[in-house]
């Protein structure tokens, strides 16, 4: 099984600054990846898929890259809403298997 | 719009089954497949399987291979998910979720079905 790894585990930063994101691969999920935002009590919301797609309605603050076993998701410049628990998940064996990774918290400094 | 409207809140007993629904709108139901997600309190998101709702193939997590059953009923645009011999880390939130035309990404989401197993 794939696993998904992600850093940091937490990320303390301010409105206004950038945010970037890591998500490791244990094996190459082509560009098979996609970034989801998850806040207190609410579903997962789609951000970016294959890598580096943004899912509509997403604001252009938000970009994906990286191919093979090393993502980046980055937030170019924080909104008060974008404070939040981001996953990354992979489809490379789809539909046989799907995994996401533990997490990454972004918090208000 | 594009919802899935999912069933209450379950408590039920190590070694019961619980049943949890997940109904569709707003789209041709038979176009997609439905996954469904679970969330453990204060955990991360682990994928248990996916349906097509097309012809009802599925396929599952392998640690779950066994205990749970999924299922549609197309005349009501509903996907259903079984899972039997509850025990205490199967407490969860369970979400369907819409998979992006085949693709294995989940663009829609249902609000999510609290179920606590306790004795």
């Amino acid at each position: 099984e794939i696993v998904l790894t992600q850093s940091p585990a937490t990320l303390s930063l301010s409105p206004g600054e950038r945010a970037t994101l890591s998500c490791r691969a244990s094996q190459s999920v082509s560009s098979y990846l996609a970034w989801y935002q998850q806040k207190p009590g609410q579903a997962p919301r789609l951000l970016i898929y294959d890598a580096s797609n943004r899912a509509t309605g997403i604001p252009a603050r938000f970009s994906g890259s990286g191919s093979g076993t090393d993502f980046t998701l980055t937030i170019s410049s924080l909104e008060p809403e974008d404070f939040a628990v981001y996953y990354c998940q992979q489809r490379s064996n789809w539909p046989r298997t799907v995994t996401f990774g533990p997490g990454t918290k972004v918090d208000i400094k | 719009q594009v919802q899935l409207v999912q069933s209450g809140a379950e408590v039920k007993k190590p070694g019961a089954s619980v049943k949890v629904s997940c109904k569709a709108s707003g789209y041709t139901f038979t176009s997609y497949g439905i996954s469904w997600v679970r969330q453990a309190p204060g955990q991360g998101l682990e994928w248990m399987g996916w349906i097509s709702a097309y012809n009802g193939n599925t396929n599952y997590a392998q640690k779950l291979q066994g205990r749970v059953t999924m299922t549609t009923d197309t005349s009501t645009s509903t996907a259903y998910m079984e899972l039997r011999s509850l025990r205490s880390d199967d407490t969860a939130v369970y979400y369907c979720a819409r998979d992006v035309s085949g693709s294995g990404y989940f663009d829609y989401w249902g609000q999510g079905t609290l179920v606590t197993v306790s004795s």
